[in-house]
């Protein structure tokens, strides 16, 4: 069983909308999450950090998080095309380590 | 305040020959972590340093070896090059593992392009 999962994608969704990315993870003592956003060719770039259950809000971003649940998500509200990007899910794993694990990520697609 | 960079951008190598790659960190960080991201895949990770050690070790032969310099620089070296080496490699510099628990966020360089052929 994988550490952190993410569907692949791609999703697609129109401009306007919002995309939800979402993120499961093995490890219930994991503490800390990230989001990050990478464009093709390009190195990944953080966009949000999450610690404690609930949302948190950031912009057009919004990071869920349910521990019970092992699984974090990422909403982005009012899609533009320049939001059509991978999104990587990072998780800190229990035990002491402080190097983030990381997701295959999801393909997203904003079309016009 | 300088981010992370990396040199050099893109690089050809052949088989069985070996490379050495740099990274400089973002100014106060010193942490720098190494991922190997194949095409589709989410970055593996290499190596982390803390301070001029080695702070952990992903599922990587010791043909990937690194160094951390006192300003928290850094070198991925990889001898015996393998096709499957062909891969982006990407640095990231974090503040520190200070003992607390995270936040420990990561800051990605540009990253080095590897062509293996």
């Amino acid at each position: 069983q994988k550490e952190v999962e993410q569907n692949s994608g791609p999703l697609s969704v129109p401009e306007g909308a919002i995309a939800s990315l979402n993120c499961t993870y093995s490890d219930r003592g994991s503490q800390s999450f990230f989001w990050y956003r990478q464009y093709s060719g390009k190195s990944p770039e953080l966009i949000m950090s999450i610690y404690s259950n609930g949302d948190k809000e950031d912009g057009r971003f919004t990071a869920q998080l349910n521990k019970a649940s092992q699984y974090v998500s990422l909403l982005i509200r009012d899609s533009q095309p320049s939001a059509s990007a991978t999104y990587l899910c990072a998780v800190l794993l229990s035990g002491g380590s402080y190097i983030p694990t990381f997701g295959r990520g999801t393909s997203l697609i904003v079309h016009p | 305040e300088t981010g992370v960079t990396q040199s050099p951008t893109h690089l050809i190598k052949t088989r069985g020959q070996q490379v050495t790659l740099r990274c400089s960190s973002q100014s106060g960080h010193n942490t720098v972590s190494w991922y190997q991201q194949a095409l589709g895949q989410g970055p593996q990770f290499i190596f982390q340093y803390y301070r001029e050690e080695e702070n952990g070790r992903g599922n990587f032969p010791p043909r990937f070896s690194g160094l951390q310099f006192p300003n928290y620089s850094s070198e991925l070296n990889v001898n015996a090059l393998e096709l499957d080496d062909s891969a982006l490699y990407l640095c990231a510099s974090s503040p520190g593992t200070s003992g607390t628990p995270p936040p420990n966020e990561q800051f990605f360089g540009p990253g080095t392009r590897l062509t293996v052929l």
